[in-house]
């Protein structure tokens, strides 16, 4: 139990274009779900929290109208980075909560992103 | 705020060995505390975790931790290390106010010698 997918696994794109990553909770009801980044050989670094039916809340030095964050239900979140450049090619990592849990978070396995 | 310090960016153990990795923390109450193991290019997984009760956790794959409030650690250790345990390791901890919210360490490389 407490699977968390993301999809896709990894994605090439052009310089200007947006990307869309998902994040699905598949056999439990996420609470609140977490958008990390992680670059090579580096710890994971929170972007911004999401909570279902409400507006993400976004960390420090995080551009919030670059990082698009949807959180439409209690099992999926979409991040999308708009306006793509080469300096955003990451790996991109989201886990969830489990609601009336406890606050353990599920991860997924990443998205590996690279823009060019 | 909430942080996590791995002092040991890269440890080398031979196969059979012990092992322990270090993590100190700062919270203001009883935190949770974690730790996680990443293969590279995959997502994390969570070896063990503290919430409360019991100082001395047991995890997957013969893992251990201790809790130590006094000492605001909480260590990994391993009796006897296999190849396949060559990895990375970061220690997190969890905000219980703000939805276990994590902080992440810098993480610790680990590499086993045949």
């Amino acid at each position: 139990g407490a699977v968390v997918s993301q999809h896709p696994s990894w994605v090439i794109c052009k310089s200007g274009t947006s990307v869309k990553i998902e994040c699905r909770s598949l056999d439990f009801q996420a609470t609140t779900m977490f958008w990390y980044r992680q670059f090579p050989k580096q710890s994971l670094m929170l972007m911004a929290t999401s909570n279902e039916g409400s507006k993400a809340t976004y960390e420090q030095g995080v551009e919030k109208d670059k990082f698009l964050i949807n959180h439409a239900s209690l099992t999926l979140s979409t991040l999308t980075v708009t306006s793509a450049h080469p300096e955003d090619s990451s790996f991109y990592i989201c886990s969830a909560t489990n609601r009336g849990g406890t606050y353990e978070q599920y991860f997924g396995p990443g998205t590996r992103l690279t823009v060019t | 705020a909430q942080s996590v310090t791995q002092p040991d960016i890269h440890i080398t153990v031979s196969e059979g060995a012990s092992l322990e990795l270090r993590c100190n923390y700062s919270y203001g109450a009883t935190p949770y505390l974690f730790w996680y193991v990443q293969s590279p290019g995959q997502g994390l997984q969570l070896l063990l975790k503290y919430f409360s009760g019991d100082t001395l956790v047991q995890g997957i794959k013969g893992f251990e931790a201790e809790f130590k409030r006094s000492q605001s650690s909480f260590n990994l250790r391993k009796p006897s290390v296999h190849w396949s345990d060559a990895a990375e390791y970061f220690c997190a901890v969890g905000d219980r106010g703000n939805a276990g919210k994590s902080t992440f360490g810098d993480g610790t490389t680990l590499t086993v010698k045949p």
